[in-house]
C-alpha cells in the first residue's frame, strides 16, 4: 500500500522568502508528525496532529514556523522568512491511534531544504 | 532534561558478522522503545520495538534486549549484509511523541 509521501523532495530557496512543504499520510492515519533532521543529527519533534484535537506545537522552534492539517488528512508545514539555520531534512510521520495511545510512526521520504 | 542516546557514533563489521548497537535512556519512567533505520536520503524505517514489560524481542536477523536496571537498549543484526549499511536510531516513546538519539553509522564491509 501507499506509504507516506512528501512534496517537493528538494527545495532551495533566499533567505527571507516562505516556503510550503506538504505531506500525504497513510491513508486511515489519524495522527500526523513533523520533524526536522539537521546534518548529522537524530530528529526533532516539531508538532503533532491527532484528529480533529488541538495539535502539539510544542516542538516549533520559533513563530516562523506554522502547520496546518486540512479534513484531517494532508499537512503543510510553512517556514515564514526563512534562515539559514532552517536548512534541514523536513520529515513527516504518520501513525494510526488506538485505546488512547497512537501506534508504530511510519515516516515520509523527506523534504530537503537549503536556504541561501 | 530526559535524554535517549548511543554509545558509539560509527560501526564498523564486516559482512557475515553480527551487529550490536547500543542505546542509553535516562527516562525510567519510558515503557516503549522502537528502533529506526536511516538509509543515505531517506526516511527512517521501523526495524523492531519492545515495551518495558520485555527484556528481549526477536524479528528476522535482528534482537532488541532492553535492560530496564540499568537503562539500556541494544538491537544485534545477525548475518550482517552490506544493505544493512545505514545510521540506526533508538527512540523513545512518550504518550504520543517520540524522541530520538542522534544515531549509529553502521558501515559493513564485504
Amino acid at each position: 500500500g501507499a506509504g507516506v509521501s512528501q512534496s517537493p523532495s528538494n527545495k532551495v530557496t533566499e533567505k527571507g522568502k516562505d516556503v510550503e512543504l506538504r505531506c500525504d499520510p497513510i491513508s486511515g492515519h489519524t495522527a500526523l508528525y513533523w520533524y526536522r533532521q539537521s546534518l548529522g543529527q537524530g530528529l526533532e519533534f516539531l508538532i503533532y496532529f491527532q484528529g480533529n484535537s488541538a495539535p502539539d506545537k510544542s516542538g516549533l522552534p520559533s513563530d516562523r514556523f506554522s502547520a496546518e492539517r486540512t479534513g484531517g488528512s494532508v499537512s503543510t508545514l510553512t517556514i515564514q522568512r526563512t534562515q539559514q539555520e532552517d536548512s534541514a531534512v523536513y520529515l513527516c510521520a504518520s501513525s494510526s491511534y488506538r485505546g488512547g495511545r497512537t501506534d508504530t510512526q511510519y515516516f515520509g521520504p523527506g523534504t530537503r531544504l537549503t536556504v541561501l | 532534561g530526559e535524554s535517549v542516546g548511543l554509545h558509539l557514533p560509527t560501526l564498523s563489521v564486516q559482512e557475515g558478522d553480527n551487529s550490536i548497537i547500543n542505546c542509553a535512556y535516562s527516562n525510567s519512567a519510558s515503557d516503549y522503545f522502537i528502533w529506526y533505520k536511516q538509509e543515505s536520503g531517506k526516511g527512517p524505517q521501523f526495524i523492531i520495538d519492545i515495551r518495558s514489560n520485555m527484556d528481549k524481542r526477536q524479528g528476522q536477523r535482528v534482537t532488541v534486549l532492553l535492560n530496564k536496571t540499568v537503562k539500556h537498549l541494544s538491537l544485534q543484526i545477525a548475518a550482517t549484509q552490506p544493505g544493512d549499511s545505514a545510521v540506526y536510531f533508538c527512540a523513545e516513546k512518550g504518550y504520543s511523541t517520540l524522541t530520538f538519539g542522534k544515531g549509529t553509522m553502521l558501515l559493513v564491509s564485504p
